[in-house]
């Protein structure tokens, strides 16, 4: 059974750091890794998609990069501002299936 | 904003009572899923179809049911609502090809309580 692991948990960073969160799963036969965004007590938002044969996707500050040999992927915002604070989640298909992360806890301080 | 709806958004229910939970899309994807969130578990698929009266149980099936007659819309079906059901429940969508059709998108969510 795939395991997908983030890490850490929760991050406060001060307003303009740049940061990477991680995701990690076991199995490496998947076709794609997603990453979401979600805010308190909405549904998620897709932020990027990469599938198995590429190695990194870009949307304005976001970049998510992809190995998958080690089982690892990255995603990295820049220049994080408060209205970044949400939690993201990472989930990798495999099959017919999704397997989610539990989350990375995100607070930028103003 | 991908076209997915949950319908209902907040239900109260008594232990013991049938309910029935609805997602309807308007994007014609073929992959309709049902997902739990649950505090410390995160995301777990519960069931998932991949076509017209074609489904398949996800990783936390038991105690639920789900139909699909319309593409547009997956029903998810607690026969039997248990406090352990009680969680917010929502429905994505997705393709399997190429290109930005393999993204999962999901609807605003259903909380459900049981008491």
């Amino acid at each position: 059974k795939q395991e997908v692991t983030q890490i850490p948990a929760a991050l406060s960073v001060p307003e303009g750091e740049n940061l990477v969160l991680n995701c990690s799963f076991t199995d490496s036969a998947i076709y794609n890794l997603q990453w979401f965004r979600q805010d308190p007590g909405k549904g998620l938002t897709s932020l990027l998609l990469i599938q198995s044969s590429q190695r990194e996707q870009t949307s304005g500050r976001l970049n998510a990069s992809l190995d998958k040999s080690s089982g690892r992927s990255t995603l990295y915002i820049a220049a994080s501002q408060p209205g970044d604070s949400a939690t993201y989640l990472c989930a990798v298909r495999t099959g017919n299936q999704f397997y989610f992360g539990t989350g990375t806890s995100l607070t930028v301080i103003p | 904003d991908a076209g997915i709806t949950q319908s209902p958004r907040h239900k109260v229910t008594e232990t013991g009572t049938p309910v029935t939970l609805r997602c309807h899309q308007t994007e014609n994807h073929r992959y309709m899923y049902w997902y739990r969130q649950d505090p410390g578990h995160g995301l777990r698929l519960i069931h998932y179809s991949y076509g017209v009266k074609d489904t398949d149980k996800g990783e936390v099936s038991d105690g639920y049911s789900v139909s699909r007659s319309k593409t547009e819309d997956f029903l998810l079906t607690l026969e039997s609502a248990t406090s352990s059901q009680t969680s917010v429940y929502f429905c994505a969508i997705s393709e399997l090809g190429q290109g930005r059709l393999d993204e999962q998108y999901f609807g605003p969510g259903t909380r459900l309580t049981v008491t």
